[in-house]
């Protein structure tokens, strides 16, 4: 089955400073990326995704990229602000196998 | 409506109790799952449904019994649970039979504490 591994998981920011989470995937029949950001209490919320057909998607601050070739993508947040700060997991298709999870803190 | 909701937000139970989660949808998904999510982990997928039938059991445990009465209902079914069983329980949907590349929209979970 698919494994996604996700580092780190843990990075401390400035406000305002960029914020980079990676995630590696094992199966290459996978097609499907998309990340979702949890605040303490609260449920899993989509914030982009990435199909395989695109090397990269952006939505205002936010960005993913995706190397099908190294089974590799990431996510990009720029300008952090503290509301930023939460857990970040990648997932791998529909059935979701989840990374780990960052947990991302902005200081103000 | 684009929501997923899920009552009760909280319950504690004894291990020899009987409660149900209950999750619903009115968003015309056809694709509804349970993931069970410990602190500071990742959710772990537990049951798909798709099209009101079981698709995927990822091997949980007797003790928890899923039931999808129609198309924006689904169930679980918690009957003598122990207490590593305490977790977020959350229910999600997507909009067709599970497919790569549909998105999954998640409801707020059920916080349970078994003692």
């Amino acid at each position: 089955g698919e494994n996604v591994e996700q580092h780190p998981s843990t990075l401390s920011v400035q406000e305002g400073d960029s914020a980079v989470i990676k995630c590696t995937y094992s199966d290459s029949a996978s097609n499907y990326f998309p990340w979702y950001k949890q605040e303490l209490g609260k449920r899993p919320q989509l914030i982009i995704d990435i199909r395989s057909n695109v090397g990269e998607k952006k939505d205002q601050r936010i960005a993913v990229t995706l190397n099908k070739t190294a089974k590799h993508f990431s996510l990009h947040i720029t300008e952090t602000q503290p509301e930023d700060s939460a857990v970040y997991f990648c997932a791998a298709d529909n059935m979701l196998t989840f990374g780990g999870g960052t947990r991302l803190m902005v200081k103000p | 409506d684009t929501e997923v909701t899920q009552t009760p937000k909280h319950l504690v139970m004894g291990m020899t109790n009987k409660k149900s989660l209950k999750c619903e949808q009115h968003m015309g998904h056809r694709a509804m799952y349970w993931y069970k999510q410990k602190a500071k982990k990742p959710p772990e997928l537990m049951f798909v449904y798709s099209y009101e039938k079981l698709s995927i059991n990822e091997s949980v445990p007797s003790r928890f019994s899923p039931e999808c009465p129609n198309s924006s209902l689904l169930n679980l079914h918690l009957h003598a649970l122990q207490p590593e069983d305490s977790a977020l329980y959350l229910c999600a949907s997507s909009q067709d039979q599970p497919a790569p590349t549909d998105t999954q929209y998640f409801g707020p979970g059920t916080r349970l504490t078994v003692l």
